[in-house]
């Protein structure tokens, strides 16, 4: 079995501040995939980011940062100096070879950034 | 041109209706997939298709019924639906059916009436 929760439901903050997504997963295999997709109002989800169970490294892509930490099952995103199109709904994935392989998302956290 | 496109974005039919939702994907990819995105609930796989083939169905009921006539088009066939069916619908394509990264089209939002 595998869940991804995201337990923070909405955000609010002024734009230019820096915010962080939490995302914590679970899992019983020790080859799995993360990802971050952000869906704004448009509709379509958008990929944003995956990394393997086997990777570590953060990363970071200009403004938004990923924290992968085994330790604590965490895979949190962090987006500096927000800017109002940061404004979305954000969704946390995980994958794993022998949980039937499905695709399985968080309830997702929606950003809102106040100009 | 966006990479998965659904048709059409918004919908309403009523409970004894047929319609169906489409969705094509210009990626070249062998996998796709159908999901229900309901207001405060975790998005939903309904079925994958890898190649053409459908290889997962989670319970979804039969009024729901979905069609991959190529790895290019994936239909989604509604029929006597009730309204606790109104959702978001979303398609999606991947390369491959495990462990790579899925491409969503803008979704259908279904209203039932």
């Amino acid at each position: 079995a595998q869940k991804v929760t995201q337990a923070q439901t909405e955000i609010s903050v002024v734009e230019k501040e820096d915010v962080t997504l939490d995302c914590v997963y679970e899992t019983r295999d020790t080859t799995y995939y993360l990802f971050w997709y952000k869906q704004p109002p448009s509709g379509e989800l958008v990929f944003l980011i995956r990394r393997n169970s086997f990777d570590e490294q953060n990363e970071i892509s200009g403004r938004y940062s990923w924290n992968f930490q085994k330790s604590t099952s965490s895979f949190n995103f962090t987006i500096t100096a927000s800017q109002v199109v940061d404004s979305a709904v954000y969704f946390c994935a995980l994958i794993s070879n022998f949980g039937n392989e499905k695709l399985t998302f968080g309830t997702g956290t929606r950003l809102t950034i106040i100009p | 041109e966006t990479g998965v496109t659904q048709t059409p974005r918004h919908l309403v039919m009523g409970m004894t209706n047929k319609k169906s939702l489409k969705c094509e994907q210009h990626l070249g990819h062998n996998a796709m997939y159908w999901y229900k995105q309901s207001a405060k609930k975790p998005l939903e796989l309904m079925f994958v298709y890898s190649l053409e083939e459908r290889v997962e169905n989670n319970s979804v009921p039969s009024r729901f019924s979905p069609e991959c006539p190529n790895s290019s088009h994936l239909f989604l066939h509604l029929h006597t639906l009730q309204p606790e069916d109104s959702a978001l619908y979303l398609c999606a394509s991947s390369q491959a059916r495990t462990n790579t990264e899925a491409f969503f089209g803008q979704g259908t939002r279904l209203t039932v009436v």
